[in-house]
């Protein structure tokens, strides 16, 4: 079946360091979405890829989709200690639905 | 947050007891899913319903079941717990619209003894 793998599984940087998690899945996905999940918290819809080589940006957030549409990126620049938490990518198949979760990025953030 | 609850939120059962985990939607949402989160693991899909009386397996169904008798409700029971069904289990759901995005309830942490 498909597998979403993302590295690192864990960084840990500074506040104003940027920050970049990688997602690689071992099947060409119709679309890309990306979750976020606050300590505690449930995962969070930011947002959705699905073009080939696509870029969009949420103020300091930078999302890609790779050309062959089978990875994809999120890069925060200057990190704030908001940004803490786990980051998810979750790749669609373009059928009924579904998606599948990668493991996720930890993301910790100190002063 | 789209009318997503969940019930209980927290459950520490014995091995060998059914569980039942409710999910409750109020934005009449078609799609329902259950996912578990385990560390290392990110999220599973264990089912999901695309309607009322229409569901299917995800990767990780062995030892559960659901049940959608109305558009609002996606049930999942674990049939006989066990150990490795400790876990924090997330419903999840998805309208039709721009964005495709899913919504998730706040969880229920399980803990099997």
């Amino acid at each position: 079946g498909q597998q979403v793998m993302q590295i690192p599984q864990y960084q840990h940087v500074q506040e104003g360091e940027d920050f970049t998690t990688y997602c690689n899945s071992s099947t060409t996905l119709s679309n890309i979405q990306w979750y976020k999940q606050r300590p505690g918290g449930h995962p969070v819809f930011l947002i959705q890829l699905v073009k080939s080589g696509e870029v969009k940006k949420q103020k300091r957030l930078t999302f890609q989709f790779g050309e062959a549409k089978k990875n994809s990126s999120l890069h925060i620049t200057a990190t704030q200690t908001t940004d803490v938490g786990t980051y998810f990518c979750a790749g669609g198949d373009g059928t009924a639905s579904k998606l599948t979760f990668g493991t996720g990025t930890r993301l910790q953030v100190t002063l | 947050d789209a009318g997503i609850t969940q019930s209980p939120r927290h459950k520490v059962t014995e091995t060998g007891t059914p569980v039942t985990l409710r999910c409750h939607q109020t934005e009449n949402h078609r799609y329902m899913y259950w996912y578990r989160q385990d560390p290392g693991h990110g999220l599973r899909l264990i089912h999901y319903s695309y309607g009322v009386k229409d569901t299917d397996k995800g990767e990780v169904s062995d030892g559960y079941s659901v049940s959608r008798s109305k558009t609002e409700d996606f049930l999942l029971t674990l049939e006989s717990a066990t150990s490795s069904q400790t876990s924090v289990y997330f419903c999840a759901t998805h309208g039709q619209g721009a964005g495709n995005e899913q919504f998730f309830g706040p969880g229920t942490r399980l803990t099997v003894l």
